[in-house]
């Protein structure tokens, strides 16, 4: 069936230590991949996306890598700051009956960062 | 800059009642949709619209309904409530399907009893 789900609930890093959020898909039909950020009582907020016919992506401090094979997609934040803390969620686009597309979420990484 | 707006921001209901939770976008951006947020099951997408007109089901669409008679609104309508309805909805929309980008409302909390 499709979904996108995630290997860790919670993850704890040092302030200023690398971060590295993970995520598996079942979805092989996918066009693209995206990452979220959810800080408290706010909505979403997008981060960066990576193609199907890409492996690694970079944006400021944040780099995705997608690895088809295993159906794996992961977002690294470099030198974490306090203000990275937040809930990530990956997300896939699916085709609908008629083709069109709708963002499936999966449930989310709780990033939390140790002064 | 107003970007999406979603009103109301709370509401309690009564179980049965008939409730519309309102979406209006400036960005004129075609695709729209409506996710719940429970906690621990992350999103869940009830329906979207790719563009004005159509509307298509999402993961988990019993008990909902929408309609997209322009490209600015998208109304999300519960016709009889039940608690199991109680979550943050939040509305979503998208200025092209060939990206990710998807641009959040601040979210409607909806408690059921």
């Amino acid at each position: 069936g499709e979904s996108v789900g995630l290997h860790l609930p919670t993850l704890s890093v040092q302030e200023g230590d690398n971060s590295i959020i993970n995520c598996a898909y079942s979805n092989s039909a996918s066009d693209y991949f995206i990452w979220y950020k959810q800080e408290s009582g706010k909505g979403p907020q997008f981060i960066i996306d990576i193609r199907s016919n890409m492996d690694k992506r970079q944006g400021q401090r944040v780099t995705v890598l997608l690895n088809k094979t295993v159906k794996h997609l992961s977002l690294q934040i470099a030198a974490t700051q306090p203000g990275d803390s937040a809930v990530y969620f990956c997300a896939e686009n699916n085709k609908g009956p008629r083709g069109d597309d709708k963002i499936i979420f999966g449930k989310g990484t709780r990033l939390h960062i140790l002064p | 800059i107003a970007g999406i707006t979603q009103a109301p921001t709370s509401q309690i209901l009564a179980a049965g009642r008939r409730m519309t939770l309102r979406c209006t976008q400036d960005m004129r951006h075609n695709a729209m949709y409506w996710y719940r947020q429970d906690l621990g099951l992350g999103l869940r997408l009830i329906h979207y619209s790719n563009t004005a007109g159509t509307t298509g089901k999402g993961e988990v669409p019993d008990g909902y309904s929408v309609s997209r008679a322009n490209t600015d609104d998208f109304p999300l309508t519960l016709a009889s409530a039940v608690p199991s309805q109680t979550s943050v909805y939040f509305c979503a929309s998208s200025g092209s399907v060939d990206t990710g980008e998807l641009f959040f409302g601040e979210g409607s909390r909806l408690t059921v009893l």
